[in-house]
């Protein structure tokens, strides 16, 4: 069966500084995999998918990036950042052509 | 951007009764999912009606599809406490693209 890692689970960093997240998936080879972003109270937005190795698109431009250096990885990173990219970031997979499964998510508070 | 708008923003109940939550889409879509997602976690996949269908079951999930209005609706019939949780409708693509609505908080009242 397929498993999401997320990590950290939570984080509290200060304005300006460096972010990085990652998801790391088992279970399955080459699957699509998407970083989404949930303000509190919110609907999800999603923010990079990617198809493969070295491939990402993104959906909002932002200071956020991501990459995916293994076919199971998928990072997202920020060189500074801003009071706005506080939420809940929730990696997924695509699953069974259409279906997505979620990953338990990571809290990030910037201050 | 946001495709999917529910309705109501929050619902709440007793248990035993039914719950029935809507949503509406603006974009074109593949197929119309459902998620649930608990206090802090992650969210759940709950059922999917693909854009040709017009309703599916699943358990107590029952799921309509109106592709001319496009809206969709969810309902859960003899809720339990269990079940509150905030449901989420997605909008999916015929590539896996999935365009989220704003959510119904549900509170089941024991």
């Amino acid at each position: 069966s397929q498993t999401i890692h997320q990590w950290p689970a939570t984080l509290v960093q200060p304005v300006g500084s460096p972010l990085s997240l990652e998801c790391t998936v088992e279970g399955t080879s080459n699957p699509n995999l998407y970083w989404y972003r949930q303000a509190a109270g919110r609907g999800l937005q999603l923010l990079f998918y990617s198809v493969g190795i070295g491939q990402i698109s993104s959906e909002v431009p932002q200071n956020l990036s991501a990459s995916r250096p293994q076919d199971r990885q998928f990072i997202l990173s920020s060189k500074k950042l801003l009071l706005s990219d506080s939420g809940f970031y929730l990696c997924a997979l695509q699953r069974d052509l259409y279906e997505q499964y979620f990953g338990p998510g990571t809290r990030l508070t910037v201050t | 951007s946001q495709q999917g708008e529910e309705d109501p923003q929050a619902l709440s109940i007793q248990e035993g009764e039914n719950a029935t939550m809507n949503c509406s889409y603006k974009t074109s879509i593949n197929n119309l999912q459902w998620y649930r997602q608990n206090s802090g976690r992650g969210l759940v996949h709950l059922i999917l009606i693909r854009s040709n269908e017009r309703e599916k079951h699943s358990g107590r999930l029952r799921v309509t599809l109106d592709t001319s209005k496009k809206s969709s609706s969810l309902l859960i019939t003899a809720s339990r406490a269990a079940d509150t949780a905030s449901y989420f409708c997605a909008g999916g693509t015929s590539y896996g693209k999935l365009t989220f609505g704003q959510g119904t908080i549900l509170t089941v009242h024991p």
